[in-house]
């Protein structure tokens, strides 16, 4: 079975620093891996995915994600950290299970951003 | 399209009462997921459906707790009776199934409810 770790449970940076989240999987096969968010009173919402092909992707709001398989990582990334950002931010990884798809979250990091 | 749709946003009962959260996932989406947030456990996955067939109920928590889908536009989540530790928000999201990889999934705002 797919599992998720994800290190820190809250991080602070100041606003205009870089950030990187960490997220480890652990899974047998090729993994495909989600990175979500999640704001105040709202529900999750994709910020990029990894099924297969180039390693380093970018998704939404200016954050990236790199797969490293040799580390069975798939970090998260921004160059600089707008107040916005503040949220909680989920990895997860998917697998297909006795022919249906299974996704297992993590257990969050939650994001401050300091003036 | 509107996004995953739930109701009622926010709930309070009473320990004993029987509370029913309600979903309409996005149109043309074919599985289902019914999700439960706290603090303590994190988002723990309750059921997933999909073509409104239930496929894995492994998370529900004990016979209290039912869903149902009778239809690929609504569906729905009982807990009988509610207990205080129940308290928690419940999500709702959609997803489409193909034989590929795992979509995404498409969140709803979640229902908060708190049993006292």
């Amino acid at each position: 079975a797919q599992s998720v770790t994800q290190p820190d449970i809250h991080i602070t940076v100041s606003e205009g620093a870089s950030l990187e989240l960490r997220c480890n999987y652990s899974y047998g096969a090729t993994p495909y891996l989600f990175w979500y968010v999640q704001s105040p009173g709202q529900g999750l919402q994709l910020l990029l995915k990894y099924f297969s092909g180039d390693t380093l992707v970018q998704g939404i709001k200016g954050f990236e994600a790199e797969f490293k398989r040799s580390q069975s990582s798939f970090n998260l990334r921004k160059p600089s950290v707008h107040w916005s950002d503040a949220a909680e931010y989920f990895c997860a990884v998917g697998a297909r299970s006795g022919g249906y798809q299974k996704v297992t979250f993590g257990t969050g990091t939650k994001l401050q951003v300091i003036p | 399209d509107a996004g995953v749709i739930q109701s009622p946003r926010h709930e309070v009962t009473e320990m004993g009462q029987e509370v029913t959260l309600r979903c309409k996932p996005i149109s043309g989406h074919n599985s289902l997921f019914w999700y439960r947030q706290t603090m303590m456990r994190g988002l723990e996955l309750l059921i997933y459906f999909n073509n409104n067939v239930p496929i894995d109920d492994s998370g529900m928590p004990e016979d209290r707790f039912s869903a149902k889908m009778p239809n690929a536009s609504f569906s729905t989540l009982k807990i009988q009776p509610s207990e205080p530790r129940d308290s928690a928000v419940y999500f709702c999201a959609s997803s489409l199934k193909g034989s590929g990889p795992p979509y995404e999934q498409y969140f709803g705002p979640g229902t908060r409810l708190t049993v006292t």
